[in-house]
C-alpha cells in the first residue's frame, strides 16, 4: 500500500464549477501538507501549504486537512481554463522526506 | 522563478552506458533532491542531500548514485543505464527541508534505448 493515495483522474469539469481534489494517507506522523500544481512539461510549483489540521484559504483555493481521517482536500472555486493542470498532494513528517501522491490531471472546459 | 537549472534537458542514451544529470542552484538552499516522475507513480524520491557531501537514499535509489561537492551543484549518476530508468527527472531545492516549500527545476527527459 502506498503511503499517499490520490485518484489520478482524469477529471474534466466545465468552467465555473467547483473542483474537489483529494488524497488519503496512512502515515499518522505526517504534519506538513502541501498541494503542488504542475503544468504540462513543467516542474511542479507550490500552490497551498498547511501545517497540521484545519482549513486554509487563498483566493479561489481552499485546502483542508482532517488528520483524524487521514484525508486532505483541495477545493477550487470558479474554476478557470488556466487551472487545467496536474495537481499533486504532498506531505511530510519533518525535514527529511516529502512524499507525493500520484497526481490528478484536471481539465477545465470553456 | 527559483534559480534552478537542470542539464541536459533532453537525453537519449543506450542501455549500459553511464549518464550524469546535473542540477545547479543559485539560491544557496541547504537541501537538494532528485525525483523521477513516471505515469501511475507520481514523483518518487531517488536521493537527497542536506549539505555538502551529506546525502541519503530515497525510495527508488537502486541503480543511482549522487554527489554534492559544492552547495550549488547536485549530480545524479546512472552507473549503467537500463530501459526502466527512462523517465522525467526533476531536481528540487528547499531552504530547510521537506517541511518547507520545495522549488523544482524544469526537468530532464531521459530515454534509454
Amino acid at each position: 500500500q502506498k503511503e499517499v493515495e490520490q485518484d489520478p483522474g482524469p477529471l474534466s469539469v466545465p468552467e465555473g464549477a467547483i473542483v474537489s481534489l483529494n488524497c488519503t494517507y496512512s502515515n499518522s506522523a505526517f504534519q506538513y501538507f502541501m498541494w503542488y500544481r504542475q503544468y504540462s512539461r513543467k516542474g511542479p510549483e507550490l500552490l497551498m501549504y498547511t501545517y497540521s489540521s484545519g482549513n486554509k484559504e487563498d483566493g479561489r483555493f481552499t485546502a483542508q486537512v482532517d488528520k483524524s481521517s487521514k484525508y486532505i482536500s483541495l477545493f477550487i472555486r470558479d474554476s478557470q481554463p488556466s487551472d487545467s493542470a496536474t495537481y499533486l498532494c504532498a506531505m511530510s513528517a519533518g525535514a527529511q522526506k516529502l512524499v507525493f501522491g500520484q497526481g490528478t490531471r484536471l481539465t477545465i472546459n470553456p | 522563478d527559483a534559480g534552478i537549472t537542470q542539464s541536459p534537458r533532453h537525453k537519449v542514451t543506450e542501455t549500459g552506458t553511464p549518464v550524469t544529470l546535473r542540477c545547479h542552484q543559485t539560491e544557496n538552499h541547504r537541501y537538494m533532491y532528485w525525483y523521477r516522475q513516471d505515469p501511475g507513480h507520481g514523483l518518487r524520491l531517488i536521493h537527497y542531500s542536506y549539505g555538502v557531501k551529506d546525502t541519503d537514499k530515497g525510495e527508488v535509489s537502486d541503480g543511482y548514485s549522487v554527489s554534492r561537492s559544492k552547495t550549488e551543484d547536485f549530480l545524479l549518476t546512472l552507473e549503467s543505464a537500463t530501459s526502466s530508468q527512462t523517465s522525467v527527472y526533476f531536481c528540487a531545492i528547499s531552504k530547510q527541508g521537506a517541511d518547507t516549500e520545495a522549488f523544482f527545476g524544469q526537468g530532464t527527459r531521459l530515454t534509454v534505448v
